[in-house]
């Protein structure tokens, strides 16, 4: 099972601003899941990228995939209190069997 | 409402206890899973359930024995309790090549 790595481990930026968080890997991705946590709840899905170069967008949150499928990044404009949150990057093993998770990045949108 | 729902929310116990994790969903998802995220927010598979039948085991302490009565509903009992058992847990469920629908956690402290 490949490990997949996520920077910044931790973001606390004011609102307002822009920031970008990333999801790498050593091996190719068969695909890759995003998800938010909110504190006390389970993660949700956000997007789904398959195709390498693919880009998603999900109001002000934009999805790429990289060229390669080894690296995907996520980019939040204008960030709100709203999006304080843990988000996890996942790819899908086993057919879809289980989901490995990347150890997340906490970000946290001061008003 | 559709979703994953698990209960209890709250678990709190002594060592050496026994105790079940109730998980249902009404989504007519066909696999099922238990997830452990600890401490530091790393969510790790523990079992995946394909219409009753235990498909994966993540290399779990068998003081750990899921239960799949039927395709809706995975349970979780855990024996002889360890301090290092505290964490959350979710459930969640799927269908195949979707992403996951993760419940809300069940936090569970052992004392």
């Amino acid at each position: 099972t490949q490990l997949l790595e996520q920077s910044p481990q931790f973001l606390s930026i004011q609102e307002g601003e822009n920031l970008t968080v990333y999801c790498n890997s050593s091996s190719v991705f068969s695909s890759l899941q995003w998800y938010r946590q909110e504190p006390g709840e389970g993660p949700v899905l956000l997007v789904t990228v398959v195709t390498g170069g693919e880009v998603k967008k999900l109001k002000r949150l934009t999805f790429q995939f990289g060229d390669a499928r080894k690296d995907s990044s996520l980019h939040i404009t204008a960030a709100q209190p709203g999006d304080t949150g843990l988000y996890l990057c996942a790819e899908p093993f086993q057919g879809a069997q289980k989901l490995v998770f990347g150890q997340g990045t906490r970000l946290t949108i001061n008003p | 409402d559709t979703a994953v729902s698990q209960t209890p929310k709250y678990l709190v116990t002594q060592m050496g206890n026994d105790k079940s994790i109730k998980c249902e969903q009404n989504l007519g998802h066909d696999t099922m899973y238990w997830y452990k995220q600890d401490s530091k927010k790393f969510l790790k598979i523990m079992f995946s359930y394909n219409n009753k039948e235990l498909i994966i085991n993540e290399t779990v302490p068998n003081r750990f024995s899921p239960k799949s009565p039927d395709k809706a509903h995975l349970n979780l009992h855990i024996n002889s309790l360890e301090l290092g058992d505290s964490a959350v847990y979710f459930c969640a469920s799927s269908q195949v090549s979707y992403g996951y629908t993760f419940g809300s956690g069940t936090r569970l402290t052992v004392v």
